[in-house]
């Protein structure tokens, strides 16, 4: 089985300041993640994922996440965070061994509410 | 938000009522997905299909039935609905598995859902 914790509902940040949002993984193998990015009565939209290589990723809009697979973490970050920013994000999770249908399954966590601060 | 459009993105029906939502990509994927997103919930995948076959069918009430009939063009049939199936129902696709870029889903705006 494989599955996301995203332990914080909502973070608040001062415009300007790094931003963090939290995500821990499980996964019985080696993992895909990614994070997405909800901006309100809009859709998911893809900001970065971790296949394999690097484990510092960078994605769209300044952001950044990095794997750490002792820590089972792919935590996104931002050093400077903008009012613009603020929204609902997701980080979400496959498990590299599954095959077949389950290469479908993509677990997502419960999301963490950004908000940036003027 | 062309690449994955959805339809109707509001529809408030009855619980004897019958409506289908729509789900169309221009990105030239091959596989599709219907997800359910409730409030303080974590995304639910409901059906998955690759080259217009079902792959996936995580438990979900017979209320629901999709149909895909091209690999453009995702539907999503409601039929006697409940109140607690009011949600936003959100529609992604992706390359088929082992594809070019296949593990990314892209996703539409959703269609706002709500069950009287």
């Amino acid at each position: 089985a494989q599955s996301v914790a995203q332990p914080e509902d909502q973070v608040n940040v001062a415009e300007g300041n790094p931003l963090t949002v939290k995500c821990t993984y499980s996964v019985s193998g080696n993992p895909y993640l990614f994070w997405y990015v909800q901006y309100p009565n809009r859709g998911l939209q893809f900001l970065l994922k971790y296949i394999t290589g690097d484990n510092l990723v960078k994605g769209s809009y300044g952001f950044e996440a990095e794997f750490n697979k002792s820590q089972t973490s792919f935590h996104l970050k931002k050093p400077s965070a903008l009012v613009s920013d603020s929204a609902l994000y997701f980080c979400a999770v496959r498990d590299r061994a599954y095959s077949g249908a389950g290469s479908y399954q993509l677990t997502f966590g419960k999301g963490t509410k950004l908000s940036v601060i003027p | 938000e062309t690449g994955v459009t959805q339809t109707p993105r509001h529809l408030v029906m009855g619980m004897t009522n019958k409506k289908s939502l729509k789900c169309e990509q221009h990105l030239g994927h091959n596989a599709m997905y219907w997800y359910k997103q409730s409030a303080k919930k974590p995304l639910e995948l409901m059906f998955v299909y690759s080259l217009e076959e079902r792959v996936e069918n995580n438990s979900v009430p017979s209320r629901f039935s999709p149909e895909c009939p091209n690999s453009s063009h995702l539907f999503l049939h409601l039929h006697t609905l409940q109140p607690e199936d009011s949600a936003l129902y959100l529609c992604a696709s992706s390359q088929e598995a082992g594809g070019p870029g296949w593990d990314t889903q892209y996703f539409g705006p959703g269609t706002r859902l709500t069950v009287l």
